[in-house]
């Protein structure tokens, strides 16, 4: 398994700011991945963070809103720009288990999550 | 698209009894299945997975989960209940490639009390 450390955990920011959410993995991963989970919901798949190249996002999700880097393989940032009271939600950063096999590759472990409250 | 239903959303059960938890997916083939748990304020723990093989897979904390193809469902099952069990459960499903497949796509959720 991978163990994931996110931070902040939580933070209270106020309208207009942006907030940039880091994500440390302990081994080398394939891929990387970022969620938002609103009050009361599921989870929603932002992006997907390659490493050496542009993250991949989901429908509804765009990059001046959420920029995110790669820089190596055990690192991963996010930041919510520009935020408003309706980007208030818990972040969740996962990474898809070290490439030992083919059905490795399809375990995801997450992070704590970062939860955001936004003013 | 592939869809992932958890039709509870909120179940209460005494400390001791059985559990089982509903998920139905909507897929065209097998797909990869997953069960996560999410402890208050915490993040996401793997239960279980079900790649292929035996259809009933053992997960950590006494739980299990069976996959039924016919019914299109992966229903997570426990015999005895702790007060520690009390979370949130997602159920989430990944679509089968031989080449290994990253996106996950989770139910809304089922929340579960635990009476003592």
């Amino acid at each position: 398994s991978a163990v994931i450390s996110q931070k902040p955990s939580r933070d209270i920011c106020q309208r207009g700011t942006s907030l940039t959410i880091q994500c440390q993995v302990d081994s080398q991963v394939t891929m990387m991945f970022w969620y938002r989970q609103q009050p009361g919901q599921s989870l929603t798949l932002i992006a997907t963070a390659n490493q050496g190249s542009e993250a991949t996002y989901e429908s509804g999700f765009v990059i001046d809103k959420f920029p995110i880097s790669r820089p190596n393989l055990t690192f991963s940032t996010l930041t919510v720009s520009n935020m408003s009271p309706e980007d208030s939600s818990i972040y969740l950063c996962s990474a898809a288990a070290p490439n030992r096999a083919n059905l490795a590759k399809n375990i995801q472990y997450f992070g704590a999550g970062t939860r955001l409250s936004v003013l | 698209a592939q869809s992932v239903t958890q039709p509870d959303i909120h179940i209460t059960v005494s400390e001791g009894a059985s559990l089982e938890l509903r998920c139905n997916y909507s897929y065209g083939a097998t797909p990869y299945l997953f069960w996560y748990v999410q402890s208050p304020g915490q993040g996401l723990q793997l239960l279980l997975k079900y790649f292929s093989g035996d259809t009933l897979v053992q997960g950590i904390k006494g739980f299990e989960a069976e996959f039924k193809r016919s019914q299109s469902s992966f229903n997570l099952r426990k015999p005895s209940v702790h007060w520690s069990d009390a979370a949130e459960y997602f159920c989430a499903v990944a679509p089968y490639s031989g080449a290994g497949s990253y996106q996950l796509t989770f139910g809304k959720g089922t929340k579960l009390s635990v009476i003592p």
